[in-house]
């Protein structure tokens, strides 16, 4: 049961333009979200992350929005450079859980010229 | 720092064999995590340890994998015997955690392994 779900497997922005990509999830318990980066043949780099007791957090180009009521988070980049081309992983976790994260399955990111 | 260490990078081994896969953490980091990423499933996680004693290993797949921390600086993931669908990337992550928060994830480069 894969409890953080990214339904699109791939995007593809030009650049200086808006990426959103999108993340949903099942288990209302969840508290606390991050995405990270990932390059092939690199391990996954952590992006920015949001708690639930917020609906909005911006770093740089970077922001995610969560939507609680909804199940659903987002990460903004604005705007997107080729260097972003990457897959990008969301995951969460809870209170009680320290440090342990369910990542969803990635949405790979192409930002073209 | 070096960040997360993993060996070997590639490993391609044959149906049957035992394969170890071998982890150093961030010195100083007090969890560590291991990983497994397929295209259907993304990164799964397998087990992970606080202070060297295993604390969730409710992901590992089946009695053919295990997974060890005999001290603070080393840790190894073995599948005795291996299968083909054993194949994935394997990640060994760490993170030093405080006052129960969830704290960043550092990642290492990752294992490919390949079952023939």
């Amino acid at each position: 049961d894969q409890q953080v779900k990214q339904n699109s497997p791939s995007l593809s922005v030009q650049e200086g333009r808006i990426s959103i990509l999108n993340c949903d999830y099942t288990n209302s318990m969840f508290d606390y979200f991050l995405w990270y980066k990932k390059y092939p043949a690199e391990g996954p780099t952590f992006l920015i992350s949001i708690s639930s007791i917020k609906d909005k957090n911006e770093d740089g180009r970077f922001t995610v929005f969560l939507n609680k009521s909804a199940k659903h988070l987002s990460l903004h980049i604005v705007p997107s450079q080729p260097g972003d081309s990457a897959v990008y992983f969301c995951a969460a976790s809870y209170t009680g859980t320290a440090s342990k994260l369910t990542f969803g399955t990635g949405t790979r990111l192409q930002v073209t010229l | 720092d070096a960040g997360v260490i993993q060996s070997p990078r590639h490993e391609v081994t044959e149906m049957g064999q035992e394969v170890t896969l071998r982890c150093k953490p961030i010195s100083g980091h007090d969890y560590l995590f291991w990983y497994r990423q397929t295209m259907m499933r993304g990164l799964e996680l397998l087990i992970y340890f606080n202070n060297n004693v295993p604390i969730d290993d409710s992901g590992m797949p089946e009695d053919r994998f295990s997974a060890k921390m005999p001290n603070a600086s080393f840790s190894t993931l073995k599948i005795q015997p291996s299968e083909p669908r054993d194949s994935a990337v394997y990640f060994c992550a760490s993170s030093l955690v405080t006052s129960g928060a969830t704290d960043t994830q550092y990642f290492g480069p990752g294992t490919r392994l390949t079952v023939l």
